[in-house]
C-alpha cells in the first residue's frame, strides 16, 4: 500500500520569496513516480513536475523543483520566487511504474498556500 | 488546443436518478482516468482505462461504472446515485507517467 503524507495544512510565505512545501511518502513499490499538483481556488487541477524514483537529478520546471531524498522518502516541491498566482491548494501524489502493476495513483490531503503581497 | 472536456460543470440531481458525465480529449491520449475529491481526502481514482475497451478499478469505483468505446471519449455513469456520491469529479489523461491533463471539473450534487 501507498502512502502520502502532506504535514504542512496551511503555509503563508511573502511575495518573491522561496517557499517549500513537505511531502513524505510510503511504498514497498522499487519504482515509482512523485508529482505534484496545483488547485487554484478555480478548481481546475493543473500538473507542475514530475519525479522518478531512478531519476538522479531533482526534477526543475520553472520557478517549481521538486527536492527528492530518496533515503528519506521525501518528495518536497519548492517555489522560488513566489507569485500572487501562486495562492492555491497544492498535492503531492505517487504511483508504482513497474511494468505489469495497476496504475492507481495515491493523492495527499494537499497544503494550502498563501502568498502575501 | 490540448483539452480534455467534461460535462456537465455542475450537475444536481436526485437519488436513485441515473446520470452520465462525460469526458473527451483531443489528444489522442490511450490512457483516461476518473476521480473524485472530497474535502480533506485529496484525490481518489475511481476508474481508469489504458485504452480502448480496456478498464480497470481505481481505488473507489463502487456505485460507478465506465466504458471505452473509443479513444477520445471516457464517460462515468452512476446507475443509481447516492448523497454519498455528492463529489467533485475529474476526468485526466496522461502522456508520460503523470496525469498531466484534467477537465474542468463536475461539482455532482446528489440530494
Amino acid at each position: 500500500a501507498q502512502k502520502i503524507t502532506q504535514t504542512q495544512p496551511g503555509m503563508f510565505v511573502q511575495e518573491k520569496e522561496a517557499v517549500t512545501l513537505d511531502c513524505t511518502y510510503d511504498t514497498s513499490d522499487q519504482s515509482y513516480g512523485l508529482f505534484w499538483y496545483k488547485q487554484p481556488s478555480s478548481g481546475e487541477m493543473i500538473f507542475l513536475i514530475y519525479q522518478g524514483s531512478y531519476d538522479e537529478q531533482n526534477a526543475t520546471e520553472g520557478r517549481y523543483s521538486l527536492n527528492f531524498q530518496k533515503a528519506r522518502k521525501s518528495a518536497n516541491l519548492v517555489i522560488s520566487a513566489s507569485q500572487l498566482g501562486d495562492s492555491a491548494m497544492y498535492f503531492c501524489a505517487m504511483t508504482p511504474t513497474s511494468s505489469g502493476g495497476s496504475y492507481i495513483p495515491t493523492f495527499g490531503r494537499g497544503t494550502s498556500l498563501i502568498v502575501h503581497p | 488546443e490540448a483539452q480534455v472536456t467534461q460535462n456537465p460543470r455542475y450537475l444536481i440531481t436526485v437519488t436513485g436518478k441515473k446520470l452520465t458525465v462525460t469526458c473527451s480529449q483531443n489528444m489522442n491520449h490511450e490512457y483516461m482516468s476518473w476521480y473524485r475529491q472530497d474535502p480533506g481526502l485529496g484525490l481518489r481514482q475511481i476508474y481508469y482505462s489504458m485504452n480502448v475497451e480496456v478498464t480497470d478499478k481505481g481505488d473507489v469505483p463502487e456505485g460507478y461504472k465506465v466504458s471505452r468505446k473509443e479513444k477520445r471519449n471516457f464517460p462515468l455513469i452512476l446507475e443509481s446515485p447516492s448523497p454519498n456520491q455528492t463529489s467533485l469529479y475529474f476526468c485526466a489523461t496522461k502522456t508520460g507517467m503523470a496525469e498531466a491533463f484534467f477537465g474542468q471539473g463536475t461539482r455532482l450534487t446528489v440530494v
